[in-house]
Order: structure tokens, then sequence, then C-alpha cells
């Protein structure tokens, strides 16, 4: 059964602090995605990588920034977490040529809910 | 930049019944990829059908259908014979090809309620 992990569910820090939320995925893909929810907004795209040690803004990128320094891992930061960073963030995996991308889509982890006090 | 729009924020449906769900999108591509998302209470996003925009055949997978127009950049999701496990978030997405990346861009949602 393939797979993304997400390292926590829940997460609660404080103003300030450095976050990491880790995603690991064990389906050999290229593409990995952080993505952003919040009601009404949808999911906002962060940052996404295609490659080891490659990296890409999304759409909101400002207070963000990402590691992949291994093909199956790609960890989020907060380098100083803000209160209105408090959310849900959802990491993705996908193949990366068309076809096989069209194929099986984008595979979501389980989120985690990120509360900033 | 390409972007979509689900105009419905919330729809309900009752049990047994067919519901439609907008979607649209702009692009100046003319090749490109469409899928519908499910996100239920647990929170796992499921790709729940997907569409090739140069194939004019509307895709199917069991009682979920799409309304496919391209040249209105408009993308529904029909779901026939409604069940209570239908209620959910349902998300549209678009994936963007640019520069050799390739990323997924969301809309912001439709929430379904299921009456029975």
């Amino acid at each position: 059964d393939v797979k993304v992990t997400q390292s926590s569910r829940y997460l609660v820090k404080r103003t300030g602090e450095k976050v990491f939320l880790e995603c690991v995925q064990d389906m050999d893909h290229e593409n990995m995605f952080w993505y952003r929810q919040d009601p009404g907004l949808g999911l906002r795209l962060i940052y996404f990588s295609y490659d080891v040690k490659m990296k890409e803004k999304g759409d909101i990128p400002e207070g963000y920034s990402v590691s992949r320094e291994k093909k199956e891992r790609f960890s989020l930061i907060l380098e100083s977490a803000s209160t209105n960073q408090t959310s849900m963030y959802l990491c993705a995996s996908s193949p990366r040529t068309g076809v096989a991308f069209f194929i099986s889509g984008a595979f979501f982890g389980q989120g985690t809910r990120l509360t900033v006090v | 930049a390409q972007t979509v729009t689900q105009s419905q924020p919330e729809m309900s449906v009752q049990e047994a019944e067919t519901v439609t769900l907008s979607c649209t999108y702009d692009t100046s591509e003319s090749d490109y990829y469409l899928f519908w998302y499910k996100q239920p209470p647990s929170r796992q996003m499921i790709l729940v059908i997907r569409q090739e925009a140069y194939k004019q055949q509307n895709a199917t997978e069991n009682r979920f259908s799409v309304n496919f127009q391209k040249a209105a950049k408009s993308f529904s999701l029909k779901i026939s014979d409604s069940q209570l496990g239908d209620a959910a978030m349902y998300f549209c997405a678009y994936r963007s090809y640019q520069g050799g990346s390739e990323k997924l861009v969301f809309g912001k949602g439709t929430k379904l309620t299921v009456n029975p």
C-alpha cells in the first residue's frame, strides 16, 4: 500500500520557535509538495521539489523554507513560528513524468494540524 | 498563472439523489490534466476522478462522472445515487506544467452534505 507519512497529526508550538514538519514517501516519487489548508481558502502551495536538493517556491513561501536531502523525505521548516501560521499542513508526492502523474495523481499524507500559541 | 474556481462553498443532496459540483479554470495550455479530490472528515485526500484535456470523452468512475467543456474551461463533477459516505470536501485541481516542473493548483473546495 503506497504511503505518504507525516510525522505528526497534531502539533502545538510557541511563537518564535523553529518548527520542523517531516514528510516521508515510499513510492520513489520525484515530486513532493507542501500545501497549507485553511477554511475558505482551499489548498495553497507553499513549496515543491522535483528532485533531491531542488526546491521551488509556490504561492505562499514567505515564512517557510524546505529541505530535501533524500528523495523520500521533504521537510517544511517554519523559521520563527507565528500565530498566523496556525493551519493544517498537507504533504503530497507524485511521479514526475506526465503520463504517470496523470494515472496516479498525487498522493497525500494525513495532514499535520499545527497550532502556534 | 493558472487558477481554479469552485463557486459553490457548500452543497447538499438527499441520499440516492444526484448532485453536480462546479469547477472552472483558467489556462493558456492546450493539453493538461484535471482532477477531483475528496477529503472526508478523516482528512485523507482521495483521488476521485481524472480527465486529460485532449480527450473529448468525459471520464467516469462508477457513480462519479465529469462534464468537461474545454472551450468553456469547465470541469464539473456529477455524483449519482449519493451515499452518506460521499459527504466530504471536494476539491477540483489542475496540473500545471511550466519550465520542467509540475504542480497541482487547487480550488477552494465545496463542502458536500448528504442528507438521509
